[in-house]
């Protein structure tokens, strides 16, 4: 079963604007990371925050993470029509063997 | 370039028949994953391998899936008698450091 529920599942922004989604997850984690998919294609890795930090930046990316609320939030600022892709997060569970659980993904559509 | 290599891209076969992937991760990289992902869905985690062990495999993992990694370097993914639900992309992943994970483009199994 898949840890991570994202929200929304779709997305449809014009360019310029910002592009926020949010991923609740149920367990204990050692860190959640975020990626990127183009459709066909495999996944890249955008941002990984670890369970004790609360923001991370990466360019356009900000992502905060809730430990007490099991949540995060990637948002996207100044979008551009090339950010059109599906994001997943990704949970890396505690035990840290490396193995990621992926949530359903938000599928972002960025209008240009 | 030096990133993770899945081979074959597409691969459409008849029901009953028995298919193998390969994937060549990078070369550093002593962790390596299998996924497997449907339309819409984020990738669900099947196996992985630290060097040439076979760490973990998941319930989905049905005893017609096998996968080896002989030496530690490549890997295969066999499944033999498929089914159409076997239908799917199947996603190679490696890694370093046990967190952030590299991608194949993966491959595309049509099961008619």
């Amino acid at each position: 079963s898949q840890q991570g529920e994202e929200d929304p599942q779709a997305l449809s922004i014009q360019e310029g604007e910002n592009a926020t989604m949010n991923c609740s997850y149920k367990t204990s984690i050692n860190n959640l990371q975020w990626y990127r998919q183009n459709s066909g294609r495999g996944l890249v890795h955008l941002i990984l925050i670890r369970s004790n930090e609360r923001e991370k930046h990466s360019g356009r990316l900000r992502v905060t993470l809730d430990t007490s609320k099991k949540s995060s939030s990637l948002l996207i600022t100044a979008s551009r029509a090339a950010d059109t892709a599906s994001y997943f997060c990704a949970i890396g569970e505690r035990g840290n063997t490396g193995k990621l659980i992926f949530g359903q993904g938000t599928t972002l559509q960025v209008k240009p | 370039d030096t990133g993770v290599s899945q081979n074959p891209r597409h691969k459409i076969t008849k029901r009953g028949q028995n298919v193998t992937f390969r994937c060549d991760p990078i070369s550093e990289h002593n962790r390596l994953y299998w996924y497997r992902q449907t339309l819409g869905q984020g990738p669900e985690f099947l196996t992985y391998f630290q060097n040439e062990a076979q760490l973990e495999k998941s319930r989905l993992l049905s005893d017609r899936f096998s996968a080896e990694r002989p030496k530690g370097s490549f890997s295969t993914l066999e499944i033999q008698r498929t089914e159409q639900g076997d239908s799917a992309m199947y996603l190679c992943a490696s890694s370093a450091d046990r967190a952030k994970l590299f991608f194949g483009s993966g491959t595309q199994l049509s099961v008619l």
